[in-house]
């Protein structure tokens, strides 16, 4: 069984540009959890999906960032028009069912601005 | 906010037990006490979790108080691939994701 697969594990965008990162959880997993770790820092919670439904956002920026995790395919985290302060790693989680249960981590996508 | 409290910081002898503790004294019934670890800015890693009573697995075991205020993570024989930023999360009831907090650096020393 596949642990969480998260590609690309790196990513470098031009200011103004957009980064689309993708998630694809653990067979049977349907939750899926997204962190952000800016360098330095430690991890902080994005937004939490289940399939075709956003169940918590309370941690996304209210502009450029998106989320979502359709029936079929990955999660995909959306960041457009980037800007330096979003290069961070960022990590996505899945779960089987809502908590609390294990959540298994992928080893994350660096995104450099530039 | 993280509802834990630890340490920044602990040094362990390579071949020891490391003995990490973590504070939880406002959870709450049905609030389960999770551990997860990240090497070196890999992905967070989990340990163990328990609700009420000790618990042991592969990786480590964890005590919890009979309280429930506190608990500690023991890693029976730790090794340099051990080092790493240890985190305590508290995780159920109204809380749906885990939320994490500075945790504890374990320097394991050879």
């Amino acid at each position: 069984n596949a642990g969480v697969m998260q590609n690309p594990r790196h990513l470098v965008r031009r200011r103004g540009q957009e980064a689309r990162l993708r998630c694809s959880p653990m067979k049977g997993h349907s939750h899926v959890y997204w962190y952000r770790q800016l360098p330095e820092e430690g991890l902080k919670f994005m937004v939490y999906l289940q399939k075709e439904n956003i169940i918590d956002e309370s941690g996304m920026p209210k502009e450029r960032f998106s989320a979502e995790f359709p029936k079929e395919g990955p999660s995909i985290l959306r960041i457009q028009q980037v800007v330096r302060g979003d290069s961070a790693a960022y990590f996505c989680a899945s779960s089987p069912r809502t908590g609390p249960y294990e959540a298994f981590f992928g080893q994350g996508t660096r995104l450099t601005v530039v | 906010d993280a509802k834990t409290t630890q340490p920044p910081s602990m040094d362990c002898a390579e071949g020891r037990a490391a003995n990490l503790p973590c504070n939880h004294s406002t959870i709450s019934g049905n609030e389960y006490v999770y551990w997860y670890r990240q090497i070196h800015s890999q992905g967070p890693q989990y340990i163990i979790h328990g609700l009420k009573n000790n618990e042991t697995n592969e990786m480590a075991s964890l005590i919890i108080t009979e309280d429930r205020k506190s608990s500690t993570l023991i890693l029976p024989h730790a090794t340099l691939r051990d080092t790493a930023v240890y985190y305590c999360i508290v995780w159920g009831g109204a809380t749906n994701k885990l939320i994490f907090g500075t945790g504890t650096l374990l320097a394991v020393q050879p």
